[in-house]
C-alpha cells in the first residue's frame, strides 16, 4: 500500500524567506505526484503534478517541486514566501494515474511579517 | 459559481440521526469521490465512483453509504450518525489525474 509522509504539521517562515515542505512516499512503482493547497474555508486546489519526463515541475504562484526517485522524495520550494502564501498544503500520491490518490496527513504553512 | 457544490456547507445533528450530504457538479467529470478530512490525518477516501453504475468502497467506509443519482450528482449518508462522524467533508471530481474539490461540508454529531 501507498502511503505518504509530510515532515513537519506545521512550518513558519519569515516573509520573503524560503519555504521548504517536505514530502516522502512508499510506493513499489513510480507514482504520479501531487502538491495541493488549502487556503481557510476553502477546499483543495492543485498547485501543480508530476507525471512524467522533467523531474523539476513548476506550478501556480511561482512554486515548485522535485521528484527524486532515489529519495523517494518530493519536496515543495519556493524562493519567497508571501503572506498569502499561509494555507495547508497537502502531497499526495497516484499509483494509477486519476485512481487511487492517496493524501499526506498536510502542512501548515505559517508567514510572519 | 463553483464547478462542484456541496450542501450543506455546515450541519450540526445529534447521535442516531440520518444524515445526507449532496454533491452536484458542472464540470461533465465522470469521476466522483467522498474525502474525509481529520486534522493531523489528511483526507481519506470514504466512496468513489467512476460512473452512474460503478461505485467502490474508499480506505474508511464503514458507517456510510453513497448514492449516484446522476453523471452530475453524488450524495453521501450517514444512516446514523455517531460523534467520531465529525469532520470536514469533501467531494471531487477528477479528470486527466487531477482532483477538484467543492468548499467541503462541515458536520459537527453532538
Amino acid at each position: 500500500a501507498q502511503s505518504v509522509t509530510q515532515l513537519g504539521s506545521h512550518v513558519s517562515v519569515s516573509e520573503g524567506a524560503l519555504v521548504l515542505l517536505r514530502c516522502n512516499y512508499s510506493s513499489s512503482v513510480p507514482p504520479y505526484l501531487f502538491w495541493y493547497v488549502q487556503y481557510p474555508n476553502q477546499g483543495l486546489q492543485l498547485l501543480l503534478k508530476y507525471t512524467t519526463g522533467a523531474t523539476l515541475v513548476k506550478g501556480i504562484n511561482g512554486f515548485e517541486a522535485e521528484f527524486k526517485k532515489s529519495e523517494t522524495s518530493f519536496h515543495l520550494t519556493k524562493p519567497s514566501a508571501h503572506m498569502s502564501d499561509a494555507a495547508e498544503y497537502f502531497c499526495a500520491v497516484s499509483r494509477n494515474y486519476g485512481q487511487n490518490f492517496v493524501f499526506g496527513p498536510g502542512t501548515r504553512l505559517s508567514v510572519l511579517p | 459559481d463553483a464547478d462542484v457544490t456541496q450542501t450543506p456547507r455546515n450541519r450540526i445533528t445529534k447521535t442516531g440521526k440520518r444524515i445526507m450530504l449532496e454533491c452536484s457538479q458542472t464540470k461533465g467529470h465522470d469521476r466522483m469521490y467522498w474525502y474525509r478530512q481529520d486534522p493531523g490525518l489528511g483526507l481519506r477516501l470514504i466512496y468513489y465512483s467512476f460512473d452512474v453504475k460503478d461505485i467502490n468502497k474508499g480506505e474508511i467506509s464503514d458507517g456510510y453509504s453513497v448514492s449516484r443519482q446522476a453523471q452530475a450528482k453524488f450524495s453521501l449518508s450517514l444512516e446514523s450518525a455517531i460523534p467520531n462522524q465529525t469532520a470536514l467533508y469533501f467531494c471531487a471530481t477528477s479528470r486527466d489525474g487531477e482532483l477538484f474539490f467543492g468548499e467541503g461540508s462541515r458536520l459537527t454529531v453532538l
